[in-house]
């Protein structure tokens, strides 16, 4: 297994233009997430997957930004009507959970992370 | 939510010095880790610790999750060490597995 992959690596865009981004998760891995860093700051949280459900969004995926992972396997993260404020990291994670019970590690890996620039 | 407070946000090292940086969470934690982002952006974990001490190397952490803080200890930093330091905790007592990061302790190790 490679790690988590995600793509493209760096994506130019102007603004009102639709971006998406996916990501790969390593293959055993039930658990994946998706977290946005700007220049100086932390990853933020954006949403999370258990399997193919999207278990938690926070309230800064707007509505113009949309996750799946169908099939419980690779995940995308769609953003319409790109804004100059999406300008980011997008950065993807997975991890091996046991059920919904809050025990046990839940590490995560990430992915080197998609960098959107919008003009 | 949540509050993950990292100190200090910025050090500058000479290589070979020992350094501590300190996490502190407001709130019970179920997962603690440490991650390390180098200069290209990628972030590796370093220490899964919700409690305990856990040693690597030159690296070591230490979490009193009663106290609600943990600890990451460099020693003998060397210029490879340079990047940010982030402590990431996954809340107890809210529902599901979100995982929330401090702002990180950005570190320059200079030869």
């Amino acid at each position: 297994d490679t790690g988590v992959s995600q793509n493209p690596r760096h994506k130019i865009t102007k603004r009102g233009q639709n971006v998406t981004f996916r990501c790969d998760p390593i293959s055993e891995h039930n658990r994946l997430y998706w977290y946005r860093q700007t220049l100086g700051q932390g990853p933020e949280f954006l949403t999370y997957f258990q399997n193919e459900a999207q278990l938690e969004k926070s309230r800064l995926l707007s509505d113009r930004f949309s996750a799946e992972r169908p099939k419980g396997s690779f995940s995308t993260l769609e953003i319409q009507r790109t804004e100059q404020g999406d300008s980011a990291m997008y950065l993807c994670a997975s991890s091996l959970g046991v059920g919904l019970v809050k025990t046990g590690a839940n590490v995560l890996t990430f992915g080197a992370g998609s960098r959107l620039t919008v003009l | 939510g949540i509050q993950v407070e990292q100190s200090p946000p910025d050090l500058i090292l000479q290589e070979g010095a020992n350094s501590t940086l300190r996490c502190n969470f407001s709130d019970s934690v179920n997962n603690l880790q440490w991650f390390h982002q180098n200069p290209w952006g990628q972030l590796i974990n370093l220490f899964y610790i919700p409690s305990g001490t856990k040693q690597n190397g030159r690296l070591s952490a230490t979490t009193v999750a009663t106290e609600r803080y943990s600890l990451l200890y460099i020693s003998s930093s060397q210029t490879t060490d340079s990047g940010v330091y982030f402590c990431a905790v996954e809340p107890r007592n809210t529902g599901g597995f979100k995982t929330i990061f401090g702002a990180g302790t950005r570190l320059f190790v200079k030869a």
